[in-house]
């Protein structure tokens, strides 16, 4: 069965740095889009990053843009959202996710969701 | 930010009928785009209710239904249930995004 698990969420000081990981199974993991969702305290669902199943097209919503970037390993079934000049505002429980087909279809499969907590 | 509003909160008694809108606009809902629904329990991740604006995966009960018209899309739970005590997201694509999804603001479900 499909399966995103995800790891490398944890405690990080203002300013620094990190990279979360999903690793994929049970698909063809280079023929599908996949995503980066987060959920602050309190707050909803924000759509942070896409990546075409080939890695050549790439989306990031502006909250993060120029701190965030997303990237995929085809031949590790593994994709990656590096974070740096982390903020307060940037803690929340991070998820990968699966798009069912193109950029933007719903979210057909999730990760377990990985805590990030930006303090000094 | 999100660009489909929902409203905060909506409460029924076990067994009553509530509805949960989603208003867009020509971006997105309205453009013609598919609107999904997705059920958000504490500590799980997300799971999908509703996909393409009525069609229900297989798994998830008849009582969950949905609807589109214009710039706006309805999710609706007959039958309400305890465990339907949770919050609700519509999402849609929206084209002034550079092709990203988007989700609605989320309403979160109390059974009285």
């Amino acid at each position: 069965q499909v399966q995103l698990v995800q790891s490398g969420g944890g405690l990080v000081k203002p300013g620094g740095s990190l990279r979360l990981s999903c690793t994929a199974s049970g698909f063809t993991f280079s023929d599908y889009f996949m995503n980066w969702i987060r959920q602050a305290p309190g707050k909803g669902l924000e759509w942070l990053s896409y990546i075409s199943g080939s890695g050549r097209i790439i989306y990031h919503a502006d909250s993060v843009k120029g701190r965030f970037t997303i990237s995929r390993d085809n031949a590790k079934n593994s994709l990656y959202l590096q974070m740096n000049s982390l903020r307060a505002e940037d803690s929340a429980v991070y998820y990968c996710a699966r798009s069912y087909y193109g950029s933007g279809s719903y979210l057909i499969y999730w990760g377990q969701g990985t805590q990030v907590t930006v303090s000094s | 930010q999100s660009v489909l509003t929902q409203p905060p909160s909506v409460s029924g008694a076990p067994g009553q009928r509530v509805t949960i809108s989603c208003t867009g606009s020509s971006s997105n809902i309205g453009g013609g785009y598919d609107v999904h629904w997705y059920q958000h329990l504490p500590g799980t991740a997300p799971k999908v209710l509703i996909y393409a604006n009525t069609n229900r995966p297989s798994g998830v009960p008849d009582r969950f239904s949905g609807s589109k018209s214009g710039t706006s899309a309805s999710l609706a739970i007959t039958g309400l249930q305890a465990e339907d005590e949770a919050d609700y997201y519509c999402q849609s694509y929206d084209s002034s995004l550079s092709g990203s999804g988007v989700f609605g603001t989320g309403t979160k479900v109390t059974v009285l």
